[in-house]
């Protein structure tokens, strides 16, 4: 357990309907970072949030969104989702200011019908 | 586009025998991570490998890495049951951010 959590840990949308994914990093971590992965494949960076600000973006558009609260905990935003959207999305949390390990979350399954 | 390739794609070996997947990258870094992932949930941080660094152990796990050739291997020794996963080599870019390559699955038959 790396104390990351997430939530919810399964969700089926319609295409065009709007998503909004959870995540509370470890304790002590001030960066969380999000990332999706695709069946069979790598997971692909889509941000990373730094002291509530965005402090790096993939190659996403921009209906993905995101926050960081106060307490280091942040959601991820799909606004018209589309079929190609249905993916597992990670969260994993890390100390700024350096290259080590993240802590990864279960993820959340998305499925977009 | 991922920048870690991970070869083979996927490897089946019997119980105790030992595993190798490799990884090959295209730029510069400053270190290589290794992670497991099981059945398609979140992925567990096995071993970090710095450039100045040709060789690290953890346990059964033997990681070396190759600057010149851009390209590090994972050794799993007597593997196990529970060793069947996918194993991700991941190197760092800008910003902290993970480029991830598809990673090798890995089965281990009993």
């Amino acid at each position: 357990e790396t104390g990351v959590t997430q939530s919810p840990t399964h969700l089926i949308k319609t295409r065009g309907q709007q998503v909004t994914l959870r995540c509370s990093s470890q304790s002590g971590h001030n960066t969380v970072s999000w990332y999706q992965q695709a069946l069979g494949q790598g997971p692909q960076f889509i941000f990373q949030y730094y002291r509530e600000e965005e402090n790096g973006r993939g190659n996403f558009p921009p209906r993905f969104s995101g926050l960081q609260f106060p307490n280091y905990s942040s959601e991820l935003n799909v606004n018209a989702l589309e079929l190609d959207d249905s993916a597992l999305y990670l969260c994993a949390s890390s100390s700024k200011g350096s290259s080590y390990e993240q802590y990864f979350g279960p993820g959340t399954r998305l499925t977009v019908t | 586009s991922q920048q870690g390739e991970e070869d083979p794609q996927a490897l089946s070996i019997q119980e105790g025998e030992n595993a190798t997947m490799n990884c090959s990258y295209k730029t510069s870094i400053n270190n290589l991570q290794w992670y497991r992932q099981n059945s398609g949930r979140g992925l567990v941080h096995l071993i970090l490998i710095r450039s100045n660094e040709r060789e690290k152990h953890s346990g059964r796990l033997r990681v070396t890495l190759d600057t010149s050739k851009k390209s590090s291997s994972l050794l799993i020794t007597a593997s196990r049951a529970a060793d069947t996963a996918s194993y991700f080599c991941a190197i760092v870019g800008s910003n902290y951010q993970l480029i991830w390559g598809a990673g090798t699955k890995l089965i281990i038959k009993p």
